[in-house]
C-alpha cells in the first residue's frame, strides 16, 4: 500500500533562513511524488512534482525538492525564506497508471521576520 | 494553467436541510473529479471518485446516501450533502484531472459549510 508521511507537524524559521520540509513515501514501482501549499481557507495550490529525470526538481515561489530513492525522501527545500511563506504544505504520492494520490499528514511552516 | 472552480465558497445552512456545492473544470474536460474533506489544520480525507458518466465510488465509511455525488458531464460535478448535521460542517474541496493533462489532479479554491 502506498503512504506518505511527514513527520514534522510544525516547522519554525527566521525570514531569511533556509527551510526544509521533510516527506517519506513508501509505495512499490516508482512513485510519482508532488508537494502543494494550502493557505487559510483555500484549495491546495501545486508547487512541483516528480516523475522521473533530474532528482533536483524546481517549481513555483522558489521552492525546489530532492528525489531521493535509496531513502524514499522528498524534502521541500527553500534557499530563503519569506514571512509570506507561511502556510500548510502537504506531500503527496500516487502510482504511475493514475491512481489516487494520498497525501500526508500535511506541516505547518511559520516564518517569522 | 488548468482552473477548477467550486461554489460556494463559504455556506450556511440549517440542521436536516440539504446543501448542494458545485466543482467545476473551467478550461479543460474532468474525465475524474475527487471529492475531498478537511478539518482544521488536518490532511485531506478522500470521500469519493467520480468519473463522468458513471457511478460515483466511496471510500470506506463515507455514506453514499448522505453526501451524493454527480457527474453528469466533463466539467461538472456536484456534491449534496444531505441532511446536513453540525458534524458535517468542514471544508470541502474538489479535484479534477483529465487523461489529456498527464493524470495532474487540480484542485478547486474549497468550501466552507457550516450547519448551525
Amino acid at each position: 500500500a502506498q503512504s506518505v508521511a511527514q513527520p514534522e507537524d510544525q516547522v519554525n524559521v527566521a525570514e531569511g533562513n533556509p527551510l526544509t520540509v521533510k516527506c517519506t513515501y513508501s509505495v512499490s514501482g516508482n512513485p510519482y511524488l508532488f508537494w502543494y501549499v494550502q493557505y487559510p481557507n483555500r484549495g491546495l495550490q501545486f508547487l512541483l512534482k516528480y516523475i522521473t529525470g533530474d532528482n533536483l526538481v524546481k517549481g513555483s515561489y522558489g521552492f525546489e525538492a530532492e528525489f531521493n530513492k535509496s531513502q524514499t525522501s522528498f524534502h521541500l527545500k527553500k534557499p530563503s525564506a519569506l514571512v509570506s511563506d507561511s502556510a500548510l504544505y502537504f506531500c503527496a504520492v500516487r502510482a504511475p497508471q493514475g491512481g489516487k494520490l494520498i497525501f500526508g499528514q500535511g506541516t505547518e511552516l511559520s516564518v517569522k521576520p | 494553467g488548468a482552473v477548477v472552480s467550486q461554489h460556494p465558497s463559504w455556506v450556511i445552512c440549517k440542521s436536516g436541510t440539504s446543501v448542494k456545492i458545485e466543482c467545476r473544470s473551467l478550461d479543460f474536460q474532468a474525465t475524474t473529479m475527487f471529492w475531498y474533506r478537511q478539518f482544521p489544520k488536518q490532511s485531506l480525507m478522500l470521500m469519493a471518485t467520480s468519473n463522468e458518466g458513471s457511478k460515483a465510488t466511496y471510500e470506506q465509511g463515507v455514506e453514499k446516501d448522505k453526501f451524493l455525488i454527480n457527474h453528469a458531464s466533463l466539467t461538472l460535478s456536484t456534491l449534496t450533502v444531505t441532511s446536513a448535521h453540525p458534524e458535517d460542517s468542514s471544508f470541502y474541496i474538489c479535484s479534477a484531472r483529465d487523461r489529456g493533462l498527464g493524470y495532474e489532479q487540480y484542485f478547486g479554491p474549497g468550501t466552507r459549510l457550516t450547519v448551525t
